[in-house]
């Protein structure tokens, strides 16, 4: 079946632009995460829903990130007045969140660059 | 911040096995080890993970220390295309789901 999807796969844009990043989870999946990956790091957790709602958004930066999955599938990040600082990989996953037994294996997309000027 | 501590980087020669250490010194009962890895410009990719077993799949092999303060992950023969960051993450399963915490990873390169 299909995997997870981003896109863009790149997005360039220039400093205090406002974008918008989306991921379509697998299908059926209930939980989707967003992590942001600088060069030379590891994945770092962004926010975190399951269904519709934001389970833990505790990675989020600062006010300008925000992210939305309205009808519980399609996720999308925004992030207001761009700062170069924001230049990285941003990923999204999906798990079907079964309950007990250990954490659900989550699945990745590809990632959007996003690159600020 | 990560509870793992894996070295940054190795080599391994094609077909030969690839042993991969993480130090987990910290991990509590409700703890699982996970292990993903990261090809070049692609996602991470789940690899296994175990709780206090050895456990073994189609693409790896995962060795636990009794009192569970290390790991090895083993690709047996290890290809070109296992060139990637492996990561070990340790994650607590009575949380339901919860984010994973990436560390730096391991480079690992399989020469030819």
């Amino acid at each position: 079946g299909a995997g997870v999807s981003q896109t863009p796969s790149n997005k360039v844009t220039e400093k205090g632009k406002y974008v918008e990043l989306r991921c379509d989870p697998i299908s059926g999946h209930t939980a989707l995460y967003w992590y942001r990956q600088s060069l030379g790091q590891g994945p770092e957790f962004l926010i975190y829903f399951q269904g519709t709602g934001a389970a833990d958004d505790s990675g989020l930066p600062n006010d300008r990130f925000f992210a939305v999955r309205p009808e519980g599938s399609v996720s999308t990040l925004k992030i207001q007045r761009t700062e170069r600082g924001d230049s990285a990989v941003y990923l999204c996953a999906s798990s079907d969140n079964l309950a007990g037994g250990p954490p659900d294996t989550q699945y990745f997309g590809p990632g959007t660059r996003l690159t600020v000027l | 911040d990560a509870k793992t501590t894996q070295p940054p980087s190795m080599d391994c020669a094609e077909g030969r096995a690839a042993n991969l250490p993480c130090n987990h010194s910290t991990i509590s009962g409700n703890e699982y080890v996970y292990w993903y890895r990261q090809i070049h410009s692609q996602g991470p990719q789940y690899i296994i993970h175990g709780l206090k077993n050895n456990e073994t799949n189609e693409m790896a092999s995962l060795i636990i220390t009794e009192d569970r303060k290390s790991s090895t992950l083993i690709l047996p023969h290890a290809t070109l295309r296992d060139t990637a960051v492996y990561y070990c993450i340790v994650s607590d399963f009575n949380s339901g789901n919860t984010p994973l915490v990436f560390g730096k990873g391991t480079r690992l390169s399989v020469i030819a």
